[in-house]
């Protein structure tokens, strides 16, 4: 199963930032937050992660609370080329595999 | 570059007749897998590598083989397809936490 809970859908209006949650209460200290995003039929695009610290990259940033157990992805700018599903998935170092949710759909409204 | 590639992108076959998927990757990664996406269900894990010669199943390796003889290269094969094989097939790469994938084949089964 998914360590992760993410809404099913959001909408966003175009130009403003998106702010997309993720919690993940059971998350234990070795574990990473990645996000992905899946645009429509397209193979999923890795965005970025973080363990503790709030990341920022050219894609978006991500917010980390300090008990670590929710996150935020933010696009700060949000265009219509970020209507996706957005992927928030939870990982050690040492897990083989990466178990993908069913993430959240974002709809950027023009 | 740096990709993972797909070939074909779409493909229509009939039950029973072989058939294979090719993925290559640029990149020296070490870890390759295979997923399947099919509508509600989400992405699910056919097989992984972790490396040359070292294959394992996913969650649904049923009707799937694999092999990896070299580094870069990582082929689907289906040896008696069958109609609920119908579905988005994706390889990926990955490095740590980050999965690239490719953009995918659509099979269908008839």
């Amino acid at each position: 199963d998914a360590k992760t809970t993410q809404p099913p859908s959001m909408d966003c209006a175009e130009g403003r930032a998106a702010n997309l949650p993720c919690n993940h209460s059971t998350i234990s200290g070795n574990e990473y937050v990645y996000w992905y995003r899946q645009i429509h039929s397209q193979g999923p695009q890795y965005i970025i992660h973080g363990l503790k610290n709030n990341e920022t990259n050219e894609m978006a940033s991500l917010i980390i609370t300090e008990d670590r157990k929710s996150s935020t992805l933010i696009l700060p700018h949000a265009t219509l080329r970020d209507t996706a599903v957005y992927y928030c998935i939870v990982r050690s170092n040492r897990d083989d595999k990466i178990i993908f949710g069913k993430g959240t759909r974002l709809h950027i409204l023009p | 570059e740096a990709q993972v590639t797909q070939n074909p992108r779409y493909l229509i076959t009939v039950t029973g007749k072989k058939l294979t998927v090719t993925c290559s990757q640029n990149m020296n990664h070490e870890y390759m897998s295979w997923y399947r996406q099919d509508p509600g269900l989400g992405l699910r894990q056919i097989y992984y590598s972790m490396n040359v010669e070292v294959t394992d199943k996913g969650d649904v390796p049923e009707g799937y083989k694999v092999s990896r003889k070299e580094k870069r290269n990582f082929p689907l094969i289906l040896e008696s397809p069958s109609p609920n094989q119908t579905s988005l097939y994706f390889c990926a790469s990955r490095v740590g936490g980050e999965q690239y994938f490719g953009p995918g084949t659509r099979l269908t089964v008839t």
